[in-house]
């Protein structure tokens, strides 16, 4: 399984830019990279996925060097909600489904404040 | 689109006993579902693989008699955990998947076993 590595916590201030870059030495080829959000006892929240490049919805951007052996989670001016975990995920396809399994590491806990 | 529901929100039950946990796609069928389980302030972990009309598929270290999952159709997996202890209390989360990578994420059930 391809395993993450990302920072255990960061803090930020509102209306600040910020990078959660996460490292995935071991990557499939077929392999997504997926961001989730979480808030305290709730779900996961989907944020975005890539394959490579760059990607960019509503909310962040994601980057993937061309060796994809990292990406980085950018989040345009924070706000005070934004404050949750976040995780970095490096799906399995399921060869029966081809679903992807997600296997979630510690997370990024990100603080932002006033 | 692509909203899961769990039921309950919370449970609270007596040791020995039995609960079950319903996940539910509400507007669209998934073939595939995952069970998650996760702790105070610890990431989440994955439990088992659901797939309609089969067998869950459980990861190591998951006692499957315990954790008794059914997948009967394309929008509905139940977990029921079996005599049920205190060591079991925890949040558990379903997610389920629209296609090959978009996996969607219930809002958790909390489980206090007394």
């Amino acid at each position: 399984l391809a395993k993450t590595t990302q920072p255990i916590s960061m803090d930020s201030y509102e209306g600040q830019e910020v990078n959660i870059t996460c490292s995935h030495n071991n990557i499939a080829t077929n392999d997504y990279i997926t961001w989730y959000q979480q808030f305290p006892s709730q779900g996961p929240r989907f944020i975005i996925q890539g394959y490579k490049t760059k990607v960019t919805n509503e909310v962040a951007s994601l980057f993937i060097p061309a060796d994809r052996k990292s990406s980085t989670l950018s989040l345009p001016r924070v706000s005070l909600s934004d404050t949750a975990v976040y995780y970095c995920l490096v799906g399995v396809t399921l060869m029966n489904t081809g679903f992807q399994k997600l296997v979630f590491g510690t997370g990024t806990r990100l603080l932002v404040s006033p | 689109g692509a909203v899961v529901s769990q039921h309950p929100s919370w449970v609270i039950c007596k040791s020995g006993t039995s609960v079950k946990i319903e996940c539910r796609s509400l507007d669209f069928q998934a073939t595939t579902m995952f069970w998650y389980r996760q702790f105070p302030k610890q990431s989440l972990m994955l439990m088992a693989t659901s797939n309609e009309g089969s067998k869950a598929t459980y990861e190591q270290g998951v006692e499957k008699d315990k954790f008794l999952i059914n997948h009967a159709s394309l929008t509905l997996s139940t977990l029921t955990v079996t005599s049920a202890h205190p060591e079991d209390s925890s949040f558990y989360i379903c997610s389920a998947t629209e296609g090959p990578r978009e996996q969607y994420f219930g809002p958790g059930t909390r489980l206090t076993v007394t």
